[in-house]
């Protein structure tokens, strides 16, 4: 079975851009959660869509937003991109809300210039 | 102080010897993950356990709710072995809070 597809790999970007990430769970999984990882601030949670709804988030300003498709796909976007940005953007997908295993796609590598 | 801590951050270790990987929590928690991260990013579940003892091939991992502690053990480590470890906890909700992660190197 597939596991967790994330595109782009890599993306480099301009201060004041926009992006935009996409997240493919495994087929069935209905929770997509999405993570940034920066060298001075580790792994920290940015969001977690089920069913098509945003159930949690975290601590990020509103330029970071998300949504969830029907079919379970989620996409993330960033706008008015800043330099901080920077950092490898993961996405996890689990059958069910908290309380079951997590799988995490390769990551998307996001440099802000 | 973070909610979840991992010791040692860095552990070098020689083939073949026995590595123990320390997490604690400060949070009630549902379940528990550790995860092992090598460069270039992707991340892969190890273990997810609620209560008790799991293993896998070399890995063993164990978790003690009443004491808010886990461990990660690997036997006759091997240099493949070498990568981040990452203890992280499911919470509130439907989040999960990270350890700072643990470098591990084995050396031939």
């Amino acid at each position: 079975k597939a596991g967790v597809t994330q595109t782009p790999r890599y993306l480099i970007k301009t201060r004041g851009q926009q992006v935009t990430l996409s997240c493919s769970p495994i087929s069935g999984h209905r929770s997509v959660s999405w993570y940034q990882q920066t060298p001075g601030q580790g792994l920290q949670f940015l969001f977690e869509y089920f069913s098509e709804t945003q159930r949690n988030k975290g601590n990020f300003p509103g330029r970071f937003s998300g949504r969830q498709f029907s079919n379970s796909r989620s996409e993330m976007n960033v706008s008015t991109l800043e330099l901080g940005d920077s950092a490898l953007y993961l996405c996890a997908s689990s059958f069910n809300q908290g309380n079951t295993e997590a799988f995490f796609g390769q990551g998307t590598r996001l440099t802000v210039v | 102080k973070n909610e979840v801590e991992q010791s040692p951050q860095n552990l070098t270790a020689q083939e073949g010897e026995f590595i123990t990987i320390n997490c604690s929590y400060s949070v009630g928690i549902s379940a528990l993950h550790w995860l092992q991260q090598h460069p270039g990013g992707g991340i892969v579940s190890l273990f997810m356990l609620s209560s008790g003892k799991k293993k896998h091939g070399r890995l063993i991992a164990t978790i003690n709710i009443q004491e808010k502690h886990s461990s990660l053990h690997i036997t006759a480590s091997h240099p493949r072995d070498s990568a981040v470890y990452i203890c992280a906890v499911w919470t509130s909700g439907s989040r999960l809070t990270f350890g700072e992660g643990t470098q591990l190197t084995v050396n031939p």
